[in-house]
Formats: structure tokens, C-alpha cells, sequence
């Protein structure tokens, strides 16, 4: 079982809709979640990071966490095309690392 | 920007040399890692640098090696150089071990292709 795992994608939505992305991870003991962007040929740039259980909003974009079934979710409102990207999740593991995610890409579409 | 950099930009070696990759974390940031990330792959943790002890190691063989400095800028090293050590290397530093706070900030990237 790999330790965090993402949908591949590609997602495609409609601009304007609502971009929904989900993460799982193994570590129980794992405290820490990150949602990351990152563009075509470029580092990943961080967008959110959750803590504890239930939501955090950020303007068009709400981390959803429950620890309980060790997942973790990152929904983008109001899709732009300018958001078309892959979208990483990493989780800190109870090791101290952080271990992301293989990537889920979004495309949105005008 | 992050303040986060990395040099060089783009490297070619050849299979069997020896390559050192650099970079200079945020200000404030005593927490060091790095990352090698395939083409259409998520980043894989190499290791990670507390105030310049190794603190963290991914599954990397002993030839992938580094160094965190006083200065909490860090090196990672790469020993006999395989075609499968063609990818981006990133470096990432955060507030880190002691502080609670692991949001982590990526530099731009070094991309290494071994032919």
C-alpha cells in the first residue's frame, strides 16, 4: 500500500464548477496535511495546510480532513482555467517526513 | 517567490560522474529536505536536514548524500550517476522540527539529465 494516494485524473471541469480532489493516506499517526499546485515545468507552490478534523476555507478553496478514515480532500470553487494544474497532497508522517502524492491533473475548461 | 533557491538551473552529466546540487533555504528556516520528482510523478522524499543533522531518509541509496551548513543552506550530493537520476531535484525548507510548523517551500528546481 502506497503511503499517500490521489485519483491521476486527468479531472476535467467546466469553469465555474466546483473541482473536487481527494487524497488517502496509511500513517494513523500522520498530523499534518498540505494541499500543493504545481504548473507545467515549474516547483510545487503551497495553497493550504489542515491540521484537524472538519474544514478550512481559503477563499474558492475548502481542505476537508477526517482522520478517522485518513482522508483528505481539496475542493476548489468557482474553477478557473488559470487553476488547470496538478494538484499534490503530502501528508507529514508520525517519521517526521513528508510524503506526497503521485498528483491529480485538472484541467478546466473554458 | 519563496526564497527558497537552488543552483544550477539545468545540469547534463554523464552516467558515473558525480554531481552537487545547492540551495539556500527561506530565512528563518532551519529545516532542510529534498525531493527528486520523475516526469509525471509526485516528489519523492530523498532526506531531510535539522540544523545540519540528517533527520529524515526516503528510499534512496547511500550514493544520494548531503550536508546542511551553520547557515541552514544544504547540498545534496549523487555519486555514480545512473540514466534513472534524470529527473528535477527540488529542495524544500520549512520553520520545521521544534517549531510545529511543517509547511513546507519549495525553490525552483534543478534539473539533472544523465546520458
Amino acid at each position: 500500500q502506497k503511503e499517500v494516494e490521489q485519483n491521476s485524473g486527468p479531472l476535467s471541469v467546466p469553469e465555474g464548477a466546483i473541482a473536487s480532489l481527494n487524497c488517502t493516506y496509511s500513517d494513523r499517526g500522520s498530523q499534518s496535511f498540505f494541499w500543493y499546485r504545481q504548473y507545467s515545468g515549474k516547483s510545487p507552490e503551497l495553497i493550504m495546510s489542515i491540521y484537524s478534523n472538519g474544514d478550512k476555507e481559503d477563499g474558492r478553496f475548502t481542505a476537508q480532513l477526517n482522520k478517522a478514515s485518513q482522508y483528505v480532500s481539496l475542493l476548489i470553487r468557482d474553477s478557473q482555467p488559470s487553476d488547470s494544474a496538478t494538484y499534490l497532497c503530502a501528508v507529514k508522517s508520525s517519521y517526521d517526513k513528508v510524503i506526497f502524492g503521485p498528483g491529480t491533473s485538472l484541467s478546466v475548461i473554458p | 517567490e519563496t526564497g527558497v533557491t537552488q543552483s544550477p538551473t539545468h545540469l547534463i552529466k554523464t552516467r558515473g560522474q558525480q554531481v552537487t546540487l545547492r540551495c539556500s533555504s527561506q530565512s528563518g528556516h532551519n529545516t532542510v529536505s529534498w525531493y527528486q520528482q520523475a516526469l509525471g510523478q509526485g516528489p519523492q522524499f530523498i532526506f531531510q536536514y535539522y540544523r545540519e543533522e540528517e533527520n529524515g531518509r526516503g528510499n534512496f541509496p547511500p550514493r544520494f548524500s548531503g550536508l546542511q551548513f551553520p547557515n541552514y543552506s544544504s547540498e545534496l550530493n549523487v555519486n555514480a550517476l545512473e540514466l534513472d537520476d534524470s529527473a528535477l531535484y527540488l529542495c524544500a525548507s520549512s520553520p520545521g522540527s521544534g517549531t510545529g510548523i511543517y509547511e513546507q517551500y519549495f525553490g525552483p528546481g534543478t534539473r539533472l539529465t544523465v546520458t
